[in-house]
């Protein structure tokens, strides 16, 4: 398995600022995937965080609002643009894929950024 | 990836009693996973249950898997109050993929 941290665990924000979220895992992951809850919704993928390339980012979200980076197999940031009070949720990492590859098959989520954009 | 639907929405019961709710989906899966969301906090991995596999148990909890119907269940035994939360269901295709979540069955557990 896999243990996540996040940072910060929450924060609030004023618009037209960003913030840095940063997500830690404890060990060698293949997959990490950054995803949003806004308030009262499920959950909805945001990018995937490839090692050492561009992230790659699903329908709606952009580069330019929400760039990515991930340096190595354990970390991973995400960073939340030019804010506007659309953009108060829960941010979420996920990792995937243990190393070596098959160790394990599960998804774990860290325990969330909660932004709040006034 | 898929999504899954979960159902019901919402479900109500006594501490004490058990808790079952009810995920489908559409295309065939390698895997699906089961997971706990207590109120603005992270998502708690509970279970993942293989697409060769029909049950499986992890304490309290009992996850069926029915891949002709394309339907998996989440049983919780005995439930606390401490089970309060949602929980959600993630069909997965490839291993290591995307998830794609549903609203999710949100559970009241009364002391």
């Amino acid at each position: 398995s896999a243990v996540i941290s996040q940072k910060p665990s929450r924060d609030i924000c004023q618009r037209g600022t960003s913030l840095t979220i940063q997500c830690q895992v404890d060990s060698q992951v293949t997959m990490m995937f950054w995803y949003r809850q806004q308030p009262g919704q499920s959950l909805t993928l945001i990018a995937t965080a490839n090692q050492g390339s561009e992230a790659t980012y699903e329908s709606g979200f952009v580069i330019d609002k929400f760039p990515i980076s991930r340096p190595n197999l354990t970390f991973s940031t995400l960073t939340v643009s030019n804010m506007s009070p659309e953009d108060s949720s829960i941010y979420l990492c996920s990792v995937g894929g243990g190393v070596p590859r098959g160790s394990y098959n599960e998804q774990f989520f860290g325990p969330g950024t909660r932004l709040t954009v006034l | 990836s898929q999504q899954g639907e979960e159902d019901p929405q919402a479900l109500s019961i006594q501490e004490g009693e058990n808790a079952t709710m009810n995920c489908s989906y559409k295309t065939s899966i390698n895997n699906l996973q089961w997971y706990r969301q207590n109120s603005g906090r992270g998502l708690v991995h509970l279970i993942l249950i293989r697409s060769n596999e029909r049950e499986k148990h992890s304490g309290r909890l009992r996850v069926t898997l029915d891949t002709s119907k394309k339907s998996s269940s989440l049983l919780i035994t005995a439930s606390r109050a401490a089970d309060t939360a949602s929980y959600f269901c993630a069909p997965g295709g490839t291993s290591y993929g995307k998830l794609t979540f549903g609203q999710g069955t949100i559970l009241t557990v009364h002391p």
